[in-house]
């Protein structure tokens, strides 16, 4: 059974860069017809899609977040990333890694990022 | 951008009650849409995809229905473990886009 387990500081600080890692286990990620995207929910709030990479290539963005975005991928850990810069307060959530393209499969738990100093 | 605006955004119910949750796309989207369960803590949950297929292992008391711009979630017999949120989610383009939220409550 596919699982996915988000990791990464849970703290950071406003204009700098929150970076989060996925580790999938339970199957491979190196599959060129898998999607792998982000979303977050705010506190209070409710979900925001980030971003989802089609292994093929192509990336899909949030038009309010493209410019700071980047999701890359490793394949010789199993893993894929969030890169989020000159973050804000309002960038504070609980993250959450999905599998799926416009339809999300699976889910990690979530972690939470407060952006603090 | 598709918009999702949810209905209502809290219910209180009862074990055993029948509860319908409603959503409703700013365009038509066909039958892409897809519902999901949160829990503090948990992975979310794929309940019902193409507005309703019911996901692998998800309990037959949970069903969707709708085409086109309106779509309901319902269950058929609260158990006590399906309270918790519930999203639906316009599956028919990027950007993905969600209803508000539907927060279902012990009465």
């Amino acid at each position: 059974q596919l699982q996915l387990q988000e990791s990464g500081p849970g703290l950071v600080k406003p204009s700098e860069t929150l970076s989060l890692t996925c580790s999938v286990s339970g199957g491979s990620i190196n599959r060129s017809s898998f999607y792998w995207g982000w979303i977050r929910q705010p506190p209070g709030k409710g979900l925001e899609w980030i971003g989802t990479m089609y292994f093929g290539g192509s990336t899909y963005s949030s038009p309010s977040l493209e410019s700071r975005l980047t999701i890359s991928v490793d394949t010789s850990k199993n893993q894929f990333f969030l890169r989020l810069s000159s973050v804000t307060a309002a960038d504070t959530a609980v993250y959450y890694c999905t599998k799926g393209g416009l339809l999300l499969e699976n889910w990690g738990q979530g972690t939470l990022v407060t952006v603090s100093s | 951008d598709i918009q999702m605006t949810q209905s209502p955004s809290s219910v209180s119910a009862s074990v055993g009650d029948r509860v319908t949750i409603s959503c409703r796309a700013s365009q038509g989207i066909s039958s892409w849409l897809a519902w999901y369960q949160l829990k503090s803590g948990k992975a979310p949950k794929l309940l019902i995809y193409a507005a309703s297929s019911l996901q692998s292992g998800v309990p037959s008391r949970f069903s969707g229905s709708g085409s086109g711009t309106d779509f309901t979630l319902t269950i058929s017999s609260l158990q006590p473990e399906d309270f918790a949120t519930y999203y639906c989610q316009q599956s028919n383009s990027f950007p993905i886009t969600f209803g508000q939220g539907t927060r279902l409550e012990i009465k």
